[in-house]
């Protein structure tokens, strides 16, 4: 199964600060990477699928990037509505696996 | 406008069985390959089955292969999964979700909480 070591663990920001999440993969992934946040109680919505390509209705401070094994999650900006977890997820090859999730909070 | 909704959860003994539904609306059902992803309370997420567009063939983690099994109805917009042998670990809250054809989930339900215990 490919592992996806994502870190850190939590992170808090300041308002307009911009962030990284980084998620490596135990093998190469080929960019199959999407990037998820969910917030509390709620279903987790897609932020990024393909490494870089931007869901529609996400916002455009939020940048995926990477290749390879290495992957990353930019914030540009943050804001209040950012809070909550985020996931990364590989679909390159069966089983599907996640990252362990990264808490980000306003500071 | 895309919706999923799950129905079929609850409380079930260790060791007896749970079928889930998820039906489809917004969106050509048979155009998509579909998953259910499961989170534990207050933990990570967790693949637990897909299932392509026409239904012949299907895929399953370890952890639930041969307990578990991911079917479709497309006449009906209906995605199930049959889950036997439940476990405790098998207590999460299951989600069903739309595959984007680059990777990814693009669309999920509002989940189903099943819990398993005696």
């Amino acid at each position: 199964d490919i592992q996806m070591t994502q870190s850190p663990a939590s992170l808090s920001a300041s308002l307009g600060e911009t962030i990284s999440i980084e998620c490596l993969a135990s093998e190469g992934i080929s960019s199959y990477l999407a990037w998820y946040q969910q917030k509390p109680g709620k279903s987790p919505q897609l932020l990024i699928y393909g490494a870089n390509s931007l869901q529609a209705g996400v916002p455009s401070r939020f940048s995926g990037s990477g290749s390879g094994t290495q992957y990353s999650l930019k914030i540009s900006s943050m804001q209040p509505e950012d809070e909550g977890d985020y996931f990364c997820q590989q679909s390159y090859k069966f089983p599907y696996t996640f990252g362990a999730g990264t808490k980000l909070e306003l500071k | 406008e895309v919706q999923l909704v799950e129905t079929g959860g609850g409380l079930v003994q260790p060791g007896r069985s749970l079928k889930l539904s998820c039906v489809a609306s917004g969106f050509t059902f048979n155009n998509y390959w579909m998953s259910w992803t499961r989170q534990a309370p207050g933990k990570g997420l967790e693949w637990v089955a897909s299932i392509t567009n026409s239904g012949g063939s299907t895929y399953y983690p370890d952890s639930v292969k041969g307990r578990f099994t991911i079917s479709r109805d497309n006449a009906q917009n209906t995605l199930y999964l049959q889950m036997n042998s439940l476990r405790s670990e098998d207590t999460a809250t299951y989600y069903c979700t739309r595959e984007e054809v680059a990777g990814g989930f693009d669309y999920w339900g509002q989940g189903v909480m099943v819990t398993v215990s005696s």
